[in-house]
């Protein structure tokens, strides 16, 4: 399959280390938003999800932190691992719309 | 495997040719969503299916795109007369109910138009 994210910022963790991937949320009324792990010629895949009743939702090995404020939601993902290198997205959902709207994506590296 | 199967997984088309591509949402999903994604990009929404009502269309599809979900089960996505900018990733996506949930993707469908 096809690569994707060819031109997208990039984040390089050494194995082990946590990584924080930031993402800025377009619309205020946002009320959903969801994180996906993309790898090279697969679908998305959900990692984690959180509603704006919250600020903070943990997973394993993930959590999710959203600040409102300033529209912005982060995932933390402990002890990267090499099956962790993959594009990763958020994205945010309103009110009575069925669709999400996709972030540009971050690429994470780990190096071994 | 009980997740969104969508085939052909690759798909080489000429120019002016038409393709279909099919997604089977997992179970008892009723909705059921198709995104397009390009090189470089987030998937982009193209529309949406509540059992077999097709209730949400973006501006991304033309006239030359047709979607369809006959019995509420699987779907289908038609692009007539191909052009080289439909070259993507089609995705196709389910969910289980409404309101907020979760929602799965396939392994999406590549589309290449030489």
């Amino acid at each position: 399959g096809e690569s994707v994210g060819l031109h997208l910022p990039t984040l390089s963790v050494q194995e082990g280390d946590n990584s924080i991937i930031n993402c800025a949320y377009s619309n205020s009324a946002s009320d959903y938003f969801i994180w996906y792990k993309q790898e090279s010629g697969k679908g998305p895949q959900f990692i984690i999800d959180i509603r704006s009743n919250m600020d903070k939702r943990q997973g394993q090995r993930v959590t999710v932190l959203l600040n409102k404020t300033v529209k912005h939601l982060s995932l933390q993902i402990a002890a990267t691992q090499p099956g962790d290198s993959a594009v990763y997205f958020c994205a945010e959902n309103w009110g009575s719309s069925y669709k999400l709207i996709f972030g540009s994506g971050t690429r994470l590296l780990v190096r071994p | 495997d009980t997740g969104v199967s969508q085939n052909p997984r690759h798909k080489i088309t000429k120019r002016g040719q038409n393709v279909t591509f099919r997604c089977d949402p997992i179970s008892e999903h009723n909705r059921l969503y198709w995104y397009r994604q390009t090189l470089g990009q987030g998937p982009e929404f193209l529309t949406y299916f509540q059992n077999e009502a097709q209730l949400e269309k973006s501006r991304l599809l033309s006239d030359r795109f047709s979607a369809e979900r006959p019995k509420g089960s699987f779907s289908t996505l038609e692009i007539q007369r191909t052009e080289q900018g439909d070259s993507a990733m089609y995705l196709c996506a389910s969910s289980p109910r409404a309101g907020f949930d979760t929602i799965y993707f396939g392994e999406g469908s590549w589309l290449t138009v030489v």
